[in-house]
């Protein structure tokens, strides 16, 4: 059973604060990593993806990777209220379905 | 820019009609894929296909769904008889090909009564 592991939150972040988002997953051949957002109601946007070990930044976004560890984290800087939102870690391991994480719910307070 | 649609954005049925969930993928995007989300959990994959055939399926995805590419730009999730657990949000995705990104639209939200 693929699982992958986020702590749902809430996490609440100051603005202009540095966000700090992790994930777990189980299966060791997994591939792709993949960071979403998803607004209440809303469908997935695509915010980061990573595919080998290390760092991947994109604007205020950091990917991290640590395929030993089987552990992924987004690292937001200079938090903005428009930032809040649900974040979704997902997973996959071949082109095939991804595996989503439950998802951490990002409050940014300003 | 290019992007995946779904209708309806909103489809309500009795419980034990059928339905189907229509989606337009991105047109020169070759996978596709449909995801439902319960109402506060997380979102699951259900079907993928590819190459005019399902490559792969969930445990959710029993014999009460169907999906077809009727024609070169449609997608299409089926729900035989519908029962109240299907209630959810429906995501229909796709992917230009392996190693791309799957982009998801926006949803069909179904209510079974």
């Amino acid at each position: 059973q693929k699982e992958v592991e986020q702590n749902s939150g809430p996490l609440s972040v100051p603005e202009g604060a540095i966000a700090s988002l992790n994930c777990t997953y189980s299966e060791r051949g997994s591939q792709s990593f993949f960071w979403y957002r998803q607004y209440s109601g809303k469908s997935p946007e695509l915010i980061m993806s990573i595919y080998s070990n290390g760092d991947k930044e994109d604007g205020r976004f950091t990917a991290q990777l640590n395929k030993a560890s089987q552990y992924v984290s987004l690292l937001i800087r200079d938090s903005q209220p428009s930032d809040s939102a649900t974040y979704l870690c997902a997973v996959l391991e071949r082109a095939d379905g991804l595996t989503f994480g439950k998802g951490t719910h990002l409050i940014i307070q300003p | 820019e290019p992007e995946v649609t779904q209708t309806p954005s909103h489809q309500v049925t009795q419980m034990g009609q059928e339905v189907i969930l229509r989606c337009v993928p991105i047109s020169n995007h070759l996978y596709f894929y449909w995801y439902r989300q319960i109402l506060g959990q997380k979102v699951e994959f259900l079907v993928s296909f590819y190459n005019n055939e399902i490559s792969e399926k969930s445990e959710i995805f029993d014999d009460q769904f169907s999906v077809e590419r009727p024609d070169g730009s449609n997608f299409t999730l089926k729900i035989r008889s519908t029962k109240l657990e299907d209630s959810a949000m429906y995501f229909c995705a796709s992917l230009q090909g392996v190693g791309d990104t799957q982009y998801f639209g926006p949803g069909t939200r179904l209510t079974v009564l």
